[in-house]
Formats: structure tokens, sequence, C-alpha cells
């Protein structure tokens, strides 16, 4: 299958600062990216969805303003956690789809980010 | 979406084919039947998707019961990295939305 690859993989950062993370479709234009979210033993919940060159559709609940999307060209997508704080504290996982709404989406390999 | 049933967890012995059962009994006509799975502190792995026939790729089938409203994953010869959390989701033309999925257990 594709490949998608984010990075890091792991970041652990203080209180107040933020993260940036990246996620590549490697081998494929990918016009959708997706953001999720899983805590501990939960299932991945969605964050937010990004089309290429247009702002970010955000999930309820979700602050736009503390997860910021960016989704500059067909191959990269980031997400940067504003004003981290221990809350914030998750594992964040993109997934990547090519045009055309029935294309399977490809995920990245996921970021453990803990808040200190 | 429709909404999918799954067993919480199931085990297998290696080398045994495991079979994972999903219900979707709202499935409607324009939804599709994906499955995933997510080994631990990984990204999910796209395994397979159907519509109505059943499907088979290098990594497993999918059997689909007639009226689409349950569908099983097999694994014909599980391994003990196969040991995850599988997923069944429908989908029509939206996101991919995450239930809490059978975690499977492969054991020697």
């Amino acid at each position: 299958g594709a490949v998608v690859s984010q990075h890091p993989s792991w970041v652990i950062c203080k209180s107040g600062t933020s993260v940036k993370i990246e996620c590549r479709s490697l081998d494929f234009q990918a016009t959708t990216m997706f953001w999720y979210r899983q805590f501990p033993k939960q299932s991945l919940m969605l964050m937010a969805t990004s089309n290429e060159g247009s702002k970010a559709t955000y999930e309820q609940g979700v602050e736009k303003d503390k997860f910021l999307i960016n989704h500059a060209s067909l191959t990269l997508s980031t997400l940067t956690v504003t004003s981290a704080h221990p809350e914030d504290s998750s594992f964040y996982i993109c997934s990547a789809r090519e045009q055309g709404a029935r294309a399977e989406a490809f995920f990245g390999q996921g970021t453990r980010l803990t808040v200190v | 979406d429709a909404k999918t049933t799954q067993p919480p967890s199931m085990d297998c012995a290696e080398g045994r084919a495991a079979n994972l059962p999903c219900n979707h009994s709202t499935i409607s006509g324009n939804e599709y039947v994906y499955w995933y799975r997510q080994i631990h502190s990984q990204g999910p792995q796209y395994i397979i998707h159907g519509l109505k026939n059943n499907e088979t790729n290098e990594m497993a089938s999918l059997i689909i019961t007639e009226d689409r409203k349950s569908s099983t994953l097999i694994l014909p010869h599980a391994t003990l990295r196969d040991t995850a959390v599988y997923y069944c989701i429908v989908r029509g033309y939206s996101t991919l939305t995450f239930g809490k999925g059978t975690m499977l257990l492969v054991s020697p």
C-alpha cells in the first residue's frame, strides 16, 4: 500500500511551548489529509480534515486556534499544537487519501506527544 | 455512516485461521465495509475493503453476507504478528470513523 510518513515519532515538550508534527505522503498525492488523536486504551478520534490549499474542517470540540493545521502541498500536512498542556499528551496520527472519496486512506506511524 | 458492532476481544492459536465478525445491520447501499488493524503504538494499517462481493488479497479475505448486514474478516494462517486491534468500518463518502474494534490475541 501507499506510504505515509509522520515525523517525529515521539516528542517531549514543556508546558506552554508549541510542537509541530509533519505528515507526508511519499508515493502519492494526498488531496485530503486527516488528523486523529488517540488516548490510552481508546479508539482514534478524528480531529480535523484538510484539503490541499484550503482551510481545515475541525470536528466539534476541537479548538482550531490550538491545533493549527496546514496542508500547503499535495504531499505535506502539518499539525501544530500551540501552547501545549499536559492534557494534550496523546498519540497523534495522520492519514492521507488520494483524490476521490472512495480512495483508501493510509496512515502514518503516529506521534507520541508528552507534555511535561 | 452506519454503526458497526464487533466483539471486544478474540483469541486465536498461531497457524489457525482467525475469523473476526462484524455486524453492520444499518448499512446503506452506497457504503463500503473497510477493515483496518492497529498494532500497539502504531498507526492503523489498511487490510481490505468491499461492497458486496467477497474480496481477497495477500493479507486477508473479506466475506460479506448477501444482505450486507454483517461481514467476516478472515486471516487464513494467523501469526503472532497479527496480534492487534481490528477495526471494521462502514463508510460512504465521508471520513473513517473508528469504533472500539476487536482485540485479537494470537498465541503460540
